[in-house]
């Protein structure tokens, strides 16, 4: 079964506009941890932001921010205030239990920002 | 720091060659993992190691083989090339198992098997 699914192959957003991109998860480990990555085009992978399985407060780095609904396992990103150089691929990504070395990843999202 | 550093960028292999992807990390971490990356699947994790002369199988381990005998360096190595194994590579480290810390990648290794 997969253990992250994201749903949404590709995106467009205007620029200074919010997107969600949207990941749900499937997990029977209490213990887990929600993370975000991009990738550009130039193809390296950039962490963005994590949330525990355990925090009781959405995470939140700058314009990224995660809503985390453990109750319906989902674990959206919202990225504010989109700017021309957030076009790129974005991952979301868990490991369960304590194994933060392992990372089951979704298909991922592109998201074009347009001007 | 250099960071997670891979080579070669790029490679051509025919069907049935062998060869090594290097991975080397300068950041002192402990956990080291290899991720392949398709079309349409995201990544996947291949080995991943623990520390220094400790591996394990991830979920597509089969045709890759890996060995870690310092710190630093972590190689892949594939067997006997197979147009299957035609992907995006990534090499990665994480400094503890603790939850949180995030897994340092490296610039990917484009491989193309005909």
């Amino acid at each position: 079964a997969q253990k992250i699914t994201q749903t949404q192959p590709g995106m467009f957003v205007q620029e200074k506009e919010a997107v969600t991109l949207d990941c749900t998860y499937d997990t029977s480990d209490p213990s887990y941890g929600l993370f975000w990555y991009k990738q550009p085009s130039s193809g390296e992978m950039i962490f963005l932001i994590y949330q525990g399985s355990y925090d009781q407060q959405n995470a939140t780095e700058g314009r990224y921010s995660l809503n985390f609904q453990k109750a319906r396992k989902s674990a959206n990103l919202v990225i504010s205030a989109s700017q021309l150089g957030d076009s790129a691929m974005y991952f979301c990504a868990m490991r369960e239990g304590r194994d933060d070395y392992k990372l089951s990843f979704g298909a991922g999202t592109t998201v074009t920002v347009r001007a | 720091n250099a960071g997670v550093t891979q080579t070669p960028k790029f490679q051509v292999l025919k069907t049935g060659q062998s060869m090594t992807l290097q991975c080397a990390q300068d950041m002192n971490h402990e956990y080291m993992s290899w991720y392949r990356q398709d079309p349409g699947m995201g990544l996947r994790l291949i080995h991943y190691s623990v520390g220094a002369g400790i591996t394990d199988q991830g979920e597509v381990p089969n045709g890759y083989n890996v060995s870690r005998s310092t710190t630093e360096d972590f190689p892949l190595r594939l067997l006997s090339a197979a147009p299957s194994q035609t992907s995006v590579y990534f090499c990665a480290s994480s400094l503890s198992s603790r939850e949180g810390y995030e897994q340092y990648f490296g610039p990917g290794t484009r491989l193309t098997v005909t």
